[in-house]
This record gives structure tokens, C-alpha cells and sequence, in this order.
């Protein structure tokens, strides 16, 4: 079974629009993160939660906005949609110690169009 | 901030031969260094992390050296087979951040010569 779940799998979104990508992690980890991959970036960091609290932001685009309704949930919101958001976004969990290992989800692949 | 830098981008060898992947960094606060390797369409899966000063650590198919005087981290494969190709990136980890961020290197795509 997964231990980290993400969806969609896949999401097509028309610019302008706005979409949820769903995390959810079963390891009993108390931090999460958001991460987005893409053909131009290499595997960027863009936030960490412990606690459900905000602990680090890299993004700079207010567009993005994570959502932790649960401990074990950390959804990422996007808004406005540009096409150059389009990336393979990837949620991980960890121990919220330094040195902790990840384990990521197997990601979201969203297009702009 | 830190930045990892990673080398060659793509890398091809012939099955049987050996292969190294290098990543250098900035910040001598580094402690934690991870190679995570992530086949085409899959997420990412770790294959080591170190942290110690001068270390080898051997996996299956593969040695780590990091280097911390040298500020340089590399993982070697041995002996390459079909199972080995895939991307495989580099990380790090600063204490002291407040928060568990790794940085990436840019990703090295290995495949095997037909």
C-alpha cells in the first residue's frame, strides 16, 4: 500500500484557473513537503510544514498556497494557473529532524494549457 | 543560499562498466547527503545517506564517497546493468534552517549503451 498518497495522478488545467493537489501521508511523520520537478528546474523545494505549521517557504508566488486541514494532510493550492507552472509536484513526509529520511509521494503531472 | 552542483548531466555506458556521478557544494554546514535515484515516470527512491567526514559506504551496485574537505559528494556505480538506468540526483541537508529542506542537484540521466 502507499504510504503517501497523491492526487490526481495527472491534471490538465486551463490558464487562469485554479486547482488542488492532494497529499495525504500514513507513516505517522509530523513534517511534510511540497517539491516541483520539471523539465527546465531541477527538483526545487517550495515549502515544509511540522505540525501542520508553516516552518520554510521558497516560493515566491503568493499562487501557491498549502492547505494543511490534518497532520498527516498537506494539499497544495494553485491559483491563477500560468503555463509555466506546468511540473511534476511532488509531496514527501518526514521525521521533523535535520538528517531525517524523506519519503516521496509519486507526484502530481499538471499541464497549463 | 547552498547550491549543489552536479556532473555530467547525461552519462552512457556499456553494460558491465562503471560509472561516477559527482556533486560539489557550498556550504561547509552541510551534514546529511542523500543519492536518490528516480526511474521515468516514478517518484524518487533513496539510496543512501551519509554524514560522516570522509566515508565510503558501499550499496548493492554501488559506492558513496563524500568528501567534506572537498566540499564533494559522488556516487560510483559498479558494474552497470539495465536496472541501473534512470535519474539520480544528489542532495544535502542544513542544520539549522528550522526546517528539513534538501537541495538538489540537477539530476544525472544514466542509460546503457544498446
Amino acid at each position: 500500500d502507499p504510504k503517501i498518497i497523491q492526487k490526481p495522478k495527472y491534471l490538465v488545467a486551463v490558464t487562469g484557473s485554479e486547482k488542488i493537489l492532494i497529499c495525504e501521508q500514513y507513516l505517522g511523520h509530523n513534517a511534510m513537503y511540497w517539491y516541483r520537478q520539471s523539465a527546465k528546474k531541477p527538483l526545487e523545494f517550495m515549502f515544509s510544514y511540522s505540525y501542520q505549521k508553516l516552518m520554510d517557504n521558497q516560493t515566491a508566488s503568493s499562487r501557491f498556497q498549502p492547505q494543511s486541514s490534518k497532520k498527516n494532510h498537506l494539499d497544495l493550492q494553485i491559483t491563477a494557473l500560468k503555463p509555466d507552472d506546468s511540473a511534476t509536484y511532488f509531496c514527501a513526509s518526514s521525521q521533523d529532524r535535520v538528517g531525517s529520511d524523506y519519503t516521496f509521494g509519486s507526484g502530481t503531472r499538471l499541464l497549463v494549457i | 543560499g547552498e547550491q549543489v552542483e552536479q556532473r555530467p548531466p547525461h552519462l552512457s555506458v556499456r553494460e558491465g562498466d562503471s560509472a561516477v556521478i559527482t556533486c560539489t557544494y557550498t556550504d561547509p554546514n552541510s551534514y546529511y547527503f542523500f543519492w536518490y535515484k528516480q526511474e521515468p515516470g516514478a517518484s524518487l527512491q533513496l539510496l543512501m545517506k551519509v554524514f560522516s567526514s570522509t566515508e565510503i559506504n558501499e550499496g548493492q551496485g554501488f559506492t558513496v564517497l563524500l568528501n567534506k574537505k572537498d566540499k564533494r559528494l559522488s556516487l560510483n556505480l559498479t558494474a552497470a546493468h539495465p536496472g541501473d538506468s534512470a535519474a539520480y540526483f544528489c542532495a544535502n541537508d542544513l542544520p539549522g534552517t528550522g526546517s528539513n529542506r534538501l537541495t538538489f542537484g540537477k539530476g544525472t540521466k544514466f542509460s546503457l549503451i544498446p
